[in-house]
């Protein structure tokens, strides 16, 4: 059974860039695809980006010009680089498998909060 | 690419149905039977539902039910219980071959 696990700074600074990654155990990162999503407090899932081993991505049009997700399939994880945050981006982000085929978001990370503020 | 359209809120009794609406556009909802649905306790992450507009995983009671109409997908949970206070999101897969959520729909039960 697959299982993600989030890590990363817990704060960053407005301006600056956030920076997380997300270990994939319990099976091949070459199976699936997968996805970032996000929840600012109180609010709803905001798909963020995806990711496939060969390096194929596609981002939220929203967010694309200040996002980068890549993959290390070698150390069995993958990340995500979100820059110039501000506020705004104040969220519980998850690390999540996205299965292409029937388009369904399982397994899920618990999330990790990151709070933007200096 | 905009939110796909819920409602806030639906309650209902306990063995009661409620149906909560997901509207989005030709581009997303209305193009692909592309749809899912995820409910989320509180301090929790989301759980996979139904998947393409009206599959249940393994393990998904058969009280959880999903279709679509045109441009507008539902969720239907028939015999409501306590444990079914919760939000739930629908997601679609769009044109552009990205993904978008629904605003979220908090389901209590009376």
């Amino acid at each position: 059974q697959v299982q993600l696990q989030e890590s990363g700074p817990g704060l960053v600074k407005p301006s600056e860039t956030l920076s997380l990654t997300c270990t994939v155990s319990g099976d091949s990162i070459t199976y699936y695809y997968w996805s970032w999503i996000r929840q600012p407090p109180g609010k709803g899932l905001e798909w963020i980006a995806y990711i496939y081993y060969s390096g194929s991505t596609n981002y939220n049009p929203s967010l694309k010009s200040r996002v980068t997700i890549s993959i290390d399939t070698s150390k069995s994880h993958f990340s995500l680089k979100l820059s110039s945050v501000t506020a705004a981006d104040t969220a519980v982000y998850y690390c999540v498998g996205l299965n292409s085929l029937y388009n369904w978001f399982d397994p899920w990370g618990q999330g990790t909060l990151v709070t933007v503020s200096s | 690419q905009s939110a796909l359209t819920q409602p806030p809120s639906v309650s209902g009794s306990p063995g009661q149905s409620v149906t909560i609406s997901c509207t989005g556009t030709s581009s997303d909802v209305g193009s692909y039977n592309r749809v899912s649905w995820y409910q989320q306790a509180p301090g929790t992450a989301p759980k996979l539902l139904i998947y393409e507009v009206s599959n249940r995983p393994s393990g998904v009671p058969d009280r959880f039910s999903g279709s679509k109409s045109g441009n507008t997908a539902s969720l239907t949970i028939s015999g409501l219980q306590a444990e079914d206070e919760a939000d739930y999101y629908c997601s679609s897969h769009t044109s552009r071959s990205t993904y978008v959520f629904g605003t979220g729909t908090t389901v209590t039960v009376l």
